[in-house]
């Protein structure tokens, strides 16, 4: 049973456009939402994270939104370039414990 | 410029060999994790260590052991690889005292191929 699902596995959006990913959870007790990004043969890097206490944390290009009475959060990217073209894991984590989990990934392709 | 350093990019096995894979982190992180990622089902944890000899399972720990002798050193061990463990792991390590705000570091990966 996946407590984090991204169900987009794929988004492909015009340079210069907005990208939208989306993440749905669904243990309440998650305060903590992480963004990471993952280039091909490299580790996953921390991009953006937002606190259950927030609804909207900004960085640059890259804004999550959360929604916690949807369970859903997303991220925004404005405007996209193809260097951001990578996979997204959302991810969560509950205070106090040491487990991060993971949502399958959405693939992004920023088109030129 | 924090690293987390893991020993082989690519590996190749046979069904039945013994299998280590190692990780060596240079933040001096408390906590140290293993992860696979196989597609469609994202990261999953296999095991994590919050100190030295310490050691906890995570989500999937099934087939696997892990040994942490010196902070710095993380090893997963598949005692006897078989096929549904070809998978690209990843580990991990982090500074514990960020609570929730606990961010990852991970390695470049190892895919691991077991035939």
């Amino acid at each position: 049973d996946q407590q984090v699902k991204q169900n987009s596995p794929s988004l492909s959006v015009q340079e210069g456009r907005i990208s939208i990913l989306n993440c749905d959870y669904t243990n309440s007790m998650f305060d903590y939402f992480l963004w990471y990004k993952k280039y091909p043969a490299e580790g996953p890097t921390f991009l953006i994270s937002i606190s259950s206490i927030k609804d909207k944390n900004e960085d640059g290009r890259f804004t999550v939104f959360l929604n916690k009475s949807a369970k859903h959060l997303s991220l925004h990217i404005v405007p996209s370039q193809p260097g951001d073209s990578a996979v997204y894991f959302c991810a969560a984590r509950v205070g106090g414990g040491f487990k991060t989990i993971f949502g399958a990934g959405t693939r992004l392709f920023v088109k030129a | 410029d924090v690293k987390v350093t893991q020993s082989s990019r690519y590996l190749v096995k046979r069904t039945g060999e013994k299998v280590f894979l190692e990780c060596v982190q240079d933040m001096d992180h408390e906590n140290m994790f293993w992860y696979r990622q196989d597609p469609g089902l994202g990261l999953r944890l296999i095991y994590f260590s919050y100190d030295v000899k310490m050691k906890e399972k995570g989500d999937i720990p099934e087939g696997y052991s892990v040994s942490r002798e010196k902070k710095e050193r993380f090893s997963l061990i598949l005692e006897s690889a078989s096929t549904n463990q070809t998978s690209m792991y990843l580990c991990a390590s982090s500074f514990p005292l960020q609570g929730a705000h606990e961010k990852l570091f991970f390695g470049s990966g190892t895919q691991l191929s077991v035939l």
